[in-house]
């Protein structure tokens, strides 16, 4: 069964500080892939970064950066000198590509940046 | 279009009425899923269209739910005889599943916002 476990509800941190959010993922597969979603107050979800479970390479998309383990099947999200526009919900998804597809969300972590 | 797009973008319906929820998705994509997000809640699986077929129906919560999807286009969620349970965000999203994991990212709707009174 696939499940992604996003254990952090809240974070509050002030702006500049560096965050992490965690995104621990449970999956049989050894096809499959990772993301990232950023939903502001607006609501509308916004994708941010797909990873492939053949790719473990880190990738830093100027202040954002993501660290894919599979030894500890974690693809945390870090987000250096953090800004008050960073304030959303994120959430870590998992989609297997073997047949028919599930993609499947955690919780989400409410991250809240304050000036 | 140049987006998914969902309508009506809000719906308030009496208890008990039927509602019908419209997704249109990105042009070109083949698969499409239909998620509930509640109040401060995560998102919350329903189903999932390869072209017009429903390969997983696991998510729809009872028989009041039913969704199709034509010409591999255009879904309709429709929820019979709601409840106030059913109150939540009903989002809609796209892929391309592309091969090699190109594609596979979701784009999402903005989502309707359904009350039921």
């Amino acid at each position: 069964a696939q499940k992604v476990t996003q254990a952090q509800t809240e974070i509050s941190v002030v702006e500049k500080e560096d965050v992490t959010l965690d995104c621990v993922y449970e999956t049989r597969d050894t096809t499959y892939y990772l993301f990232w979603y950023k939903q502001p107050p607006s609501g509308e979800l916004v994708f941010l970064i797909r990873r492939n479970s053949f790719d473990e390479q880190n990738e830093i998309s100027g202040r954002y950066s993501w660290n894919f383990q599979k030894s500890t099947s974690s693809f945390n999200f870090t987000i250096t000198a953090s800004q008050v526009v960073d304030s959303a919900v994120y959430f870590c998804a998992l989609l297997i590509n073997t047949g028919f597809q599930k993609l499947v969300f955690g919780t989400g972590t409410r991250l809240l940046v304050s000036p | 279009g140049a987006g998914v797009s969902q309508s009506p973008s809000n719906k308030v319906t009496e208890k008990g009425k039927d509602v019908e929820l419209r997704c249109d998705p990105i042009s070109g994509h083949t698969a499409l899923y239909w998620y509930r997000q509640s109040l401060g809640q995560g998102l919350e699986f329903l189903i999932y269209f390869q072209g017009n077929s429903a390969p997983d129906k696991s998510g729809l919560p009872s028989d009041r739910f039913s969704a199709e999807r034509t010409g591999g286009s255009v879904s309709t969620l429709t929820i019979q005889r709601t409840q106030q349970e059913d109150s939540a965000v009903y989002l809609c999203a796209s892929s391309l599943q592309g091969r090699g994991g190109v594609g596979t990212e979701a784009f999402f709707g903005q989502g309707t916002r359904l009350t039921v009174v």
